[in-house]
């Protein structure tokens, strides 16, 4: 069982908006910053958001990270085709003193 | 350009070790630090540790204390991450990635990992069968 919750899956129609969320606890979320991982099918994982909100260069801004509490939030506007994926967010755990990464959401573009 | 080589798919049988490599190109290796991610089939990704390149101390994840040692090698700027008493549940896609904060000068013997992986591996294959 994750220490981060996420939906195991989620959907939407090219050009539509989704969310995908991140649900922890005070030990991690509550207390930490938040990154985002993109992982394209039989790829590596790629960073997509760091701190929350920030976007390393190169990445659209399509794609923006939020935190509040103990949950933070991933949301990729104008979806595409290419956005299909599976996506993880990942935060540093102060109980666990360690790096723990949620189980994932596999997006789909219908 | 900045990229992390792995070493070849291995085979093991249960109870042996296995000891990937990650070699390192297109920066000062000792500048960033190497975290170790794997990842089982069909399964989430999970941290397994990290190591201060320029200065060698480590940190490792509660679940493999004791199973994992990540070590690096300066003059071919390589790290290492060697895992004992394989079981089945140990099948997985191993990643090196590199921990995107910069540090150099002495006070980075102090510092401790970010959670910013912004440079991966492609991967290497490891399989625990008999």
């Amino acid at each position: 069982q994750s220490v981060l919750t996420q939906p195991p899956s989620a959907s939407g129609t090219p050009g539509q908006r989704v969310t995908i969320s991140c649900s922890g606890s005070s030990s991690n979320i509550g207390s930490n910053s938040v990154n985002w991982y993109q992982q394209l099918p039989g790829t590596a994982p790629k960073l997509l958001i760091f701190g929350n909100n920030q976007r390393p260069s190169g990445v659209p801004d399509r794609f923006s990270g939020s935190k509040s509490g103990t949950s933070a939030s991933l949301a990729i506007s104008g979806l595409q085709s290419e956005d299909e994926a599976d996506y993880y967010c990942a935060v540093w755990d102060d109980s666990l003193n360690g790096l723990v990464f949620g189980g994932g959401t596999k997006l789909t573009v219908l | 350009q900045v990229q992390l080589v792995q070493s070849g798919a291995e085979v093991k049988k249960p109870g042996a070790s296995v000891k990937v490599s990650c070699k390192a190109s297109g920066y000062t290796f000792t500048t960033y630090a190497m975290h170790w991610v794997r990842q089982a089939p069909g399964q989430r990704l999970e941290w397994m540790g990290w190591i201060n390149t320029g200065y060698v101390n480590t940190k490792y994840s509660q679940k493999f204390q004791g199973r994992v040692t990540i070590t690096r090698d300066t003059s071919a700027s390589t790290a290492y991450m060697e895992l004992t008493s394989l079981r089945s549940e140990d099948t997985a896609v191993y990643y090196c990635a590199r921990d995107g904060r910069y540090c150099s000068g002495g006070s980075c013997q102090y510092m401790g990992p970010t959670i910013e992986m912004d440079v991966w591996g492609k991967g290497t294959t490891v399989t625990v069968s008999s």
